[in-house]
């Protein structure tokens, strides 16, 4: 049962647009969430959190928006650069600090020159 | 910043031998590691939380016989895929606490396990 999805596998965004990538969940008890950025051949790499309590953090070209009624959340990313090219996770949790984060599948962004 | 090392990055064995997968915290001391298993197109699957000095903690569905979790030290959490099998083939990767919430949590490169 896949409780965080992000539906979109992979997403290709011209160089210095904003680029939009969304993930859902179902759980309701999910109260903290994350986003992941992984290059090939590493390990994922925090780059962005937010807590339910929030429907908006901002992190310089990075911004996560959550709508708990929707249990929808989404990265953007403004203005996007090549080197931003990389498979993102968005991850979520029961609360912060818990064990097991719930990820999702993950989406490839291109970003081309 | 904190860099966890993983060993190997690829591994390639036949069915029913046993493979170690290690996982280094180079420049901290993790208390707790976490192993993740990747099936393709899929999400990061956590499989049990390690701590060090005590049992693994496995989620549910992980069979504690076939993946056996060491965590001797404080820098370093071992994995082993025991009697391997081609189902076991996939993405097994590690991640270390340093104690400061998810933002420190620092994943190693991960394992490509493939059993023949």
């Amino acid at each position: 049962d896949q409780q965080v999805k992000q539906n979109s596998p992979s997403l290709s965004v011209q160089e210095g647009r904003i680029s939009i990538l969304n993930c859902d969940y179902t759980n309701s008890m999910f109260d903290y969430f994350l986003w992941y950025k992984k290059y090939p051949a590493e390990g994922p790499t925090f780059l962005i959190s937010i807590s339910s309590i929030k429907d908006k953090n901002e992190d310089g070209r990075f911004t996560v928006f959550l709508n708990k009624s929707a249990k929808h959340l989404s990265l953007h990313i403004v203005p996007s650069q090549p080197g931003d090219s990389a498979v993102y996770f968005c991850a979520a949790s029961a609360s912060e600090g818990a064990n097991n984060l719930f990820f999702g599948t993950g989406t490839r962004l291109t970003v081309i020159p | 910043g904190a860099v966890v090392s993983q060993h190997p990055s690829r591994v390639i064995c036949k069915s029913g031998t046993s493979v170690k997968i290690e996982c280094r915290s180079l420049d901290f001391q993790a208390t707790t590691m976490f192993w993740y298993r990747q099936f393709p197109k899929q999400s990061l699957m956590l499989m049990a939380t390690s701590n060090e000095g005590s049992k693994a903690t496995y989620e549910q569905g992980v069979e504690k016989d076939k993946f056996l979790i060491n965590h001797a030290s404080l820098t370093l959490s071992t994995l082993t895929v025991t009697s391997a099998h081609p189902e076991d083939s996939s993405f097994y990767i590690c991640s270390a606490s340093t104690g400061r919430g998810y933002y420190g949590y620092t994943f190693g490169s991960g394992t490509r396990l493939t059993v023949v």
